[in-house]
């Protein structure tokens, strides 16, 4: 498997609380994104990193930030959780943007009460 | 824009039997496309990719998929179903921003 860890695994949190989730890699590459896994819509990216401090939106973006200070770490965080953010968030990472070969992570768990 | 539609959210074969996935694509320009499988409780992980290359493509695990231009599709196929091809299937495409844009899914399930 790719060297590619998400924390946590699992989080409950209460509506409008801010959530951080970690995406940490030890491939180098330079390319990471987070995406959402909700029943009936598939995998949506949310925000996308092309290098360090390089970020940029994804298709539903809004309600959430990232940041890359460093090569091996992407975080995403909601600001102020909603219950429509409860869903499964991976992140995935890639050597080149055009090749198409992603590498996820096991995935986080979130729920917004 | 690009995207592909993945017909049918739910898909049973018997063990053994052939594994047929649907996925159209919409594309103004010659497509990158693939197929990637979820098992349960896990990330994705690529089983193939078709970069015009060639198209008959042959991924993992026995799968293989078949770009056909005329029909835009590029549908998922394995000969005989094994009890461990249970999982969620993805089609996805590249974008004109490189981004990789992903169906719905499709379930497989296998009976015994």
């Amino acid at each position: 498997d790719a060297g590619i860890t998400q924390s946590p695994r699992h989080k409950v949190t209460e509506t409008g609380t801010p959530v951080t989730l970690r995406c940490h890699q030890t491939e180098n590459h330079r390319y990471m994104y987070w995406y959402r896994q909700d029943p009936g819509h598939g995998l949506r990216l949310i925000h996308y990193s092309y290098g360090v401090k390089d970020t940029d939106k994804g298709e539903v973006s809004d309600g959430y930030s990232v940041s890359r200070s460093k090569t091996e770490d992407f975080l995403l965080t909601l600001e102020s959780a909603t219950s429509s953010q409860t869903s499964v968030y991976f992140c995935a990472i890639s050597e080149s943007d055009r090749e198409g070969k992603l590498f996820f992570g096991s995935g986080t768990q979130l729920s917004v009460l | 824009a690009q995207s592909v539609t993945q017909l049918g959210s739910h898909v049973s074969v018997s063990e053994g039997a052939l594994v047929l996935l649907r996925c159209n694509y919409s594309s103004s320009v010659p497509p990158y496309l693939f197929w990637y499988v979820q098992y349960p409780n896990q990330g994705l992980q690529l089983l193939l990719k078709y970069t015009s290359a060639a198209t008959l493509v042959k991924g993992i695990n026995g799968f293989e998929a078949e770009f056909k231009k005329s029909e835009t599709s590029f549908h998922l196929t394995k000969p005989s179903a094994h009890m461990s091809d249970a999982a969620e299937y993805f089609c996805a495409v590249r974008a004109r921003d490189d981004k990789i844009i992903f169906g719905k899914g499709t379930r497989l399930h296998i009976l015994p």
